[in-house]
């Protein structure tokens, strides 16, 4: 497709059990990014990627949480033992560059999200 | 480290009119860009304009426009002729690393 793809759209879950969320760039985006946003609030930062690797981690919640990307391409949001505070909406991004200098390049586009309930 | 502040949680404002935005960042980077983004009720998130540290200009894409002042750190949105679909919580981005967002400004466009 010619967007960013997540699945699941939605996830409901108990409590306890793991949870994967994938998200699929735009083909030949280097950067991705995923973020959470719980209802009618700004977005928190989880963690991207550049190319396979992963720069920076420091929005991951817990060590619960993990993520991997790879090929460059498609990445997994693992959470563990999923808590009802880990309910959200997990939003996926991807962009052509990384670098600032990358100018409009630099432009974040959205997958519409993966929607987790745990209960 | 970036850090970005938007200071309005919420904004009320007529159809037709203008209305501004406010954004304020904080970045010892000397070449960064900075985002707006809308995000409506379903969820999706727009982007809207683009300003670069080093663009001579102010950018504008149709009704929007970004007040960049530099040494002040601030990229204001300024949304002319206000439209009843405007109504949104609109973010400011800095485009650097971990992309930073603001906590996002709910704008509600009265008929």
């Amino acid at each position: 497709g010619a967007g960013v793809s997540q699945s699941p759209s939605n996830k409901v879950t108990e409590k306890g059990k793991d949870v994967e969320l994938r998200c699929d760039p735009i083909s030949g985006h280097t950067a991705l990014y995923w973020y959470r946003q719980s209802l009618g609030q700004g977005l928190e930062f989880l963690i991207y990627f550049q190319g396979n690797s992963a720069p920076d981690k420091s929005g991951l919640p817990s060590d619960r949480f993990s993520a991997e990307r790879t090929g460059g391409s498609v990445s997994t949001l693992t959470i563990q033992r999923t808590q009802q505070e880990d309910s959200a909406v997990y939003l996926c991004a991807s962009s052509l560059l990384f670098r600032a200098s990358g100018g409009r390049a630099g432009e974040l586009f959205f997958g519409e999200g993966s929607r987790l309930t745990v209960l | 480290a970036q850090k970005i502040t938007q200071t309005q949680p919420g904004m009320f404002v007529q159809e037709k009119e203008a209305v501004t935005l406010d954004c304020t960042y904080d970045t010892s980077d000397p070449s960064y860009g900075l985002f707006w983004y809308k995000q409506p009720s379903s969820g999706e998130m727009i982007f809207l304009i683009y300003q670069g540290s080093y663009d001579q200009q102010n950018a504008t894409e149709g009704r929007y426009s970004l007040n960049f002042q530099k040494a002040r750190k601030s990229a204001n949105l300024v949304i002319s002729a206000s439209q009843l679909g405007d109504s949104a919580m609109y973010f400011c981005v800095t485009s650097y690393g971990k992309l930073t967002f603001g906590q996002g400004t709910i704008l509600t466009v009265h008929p």
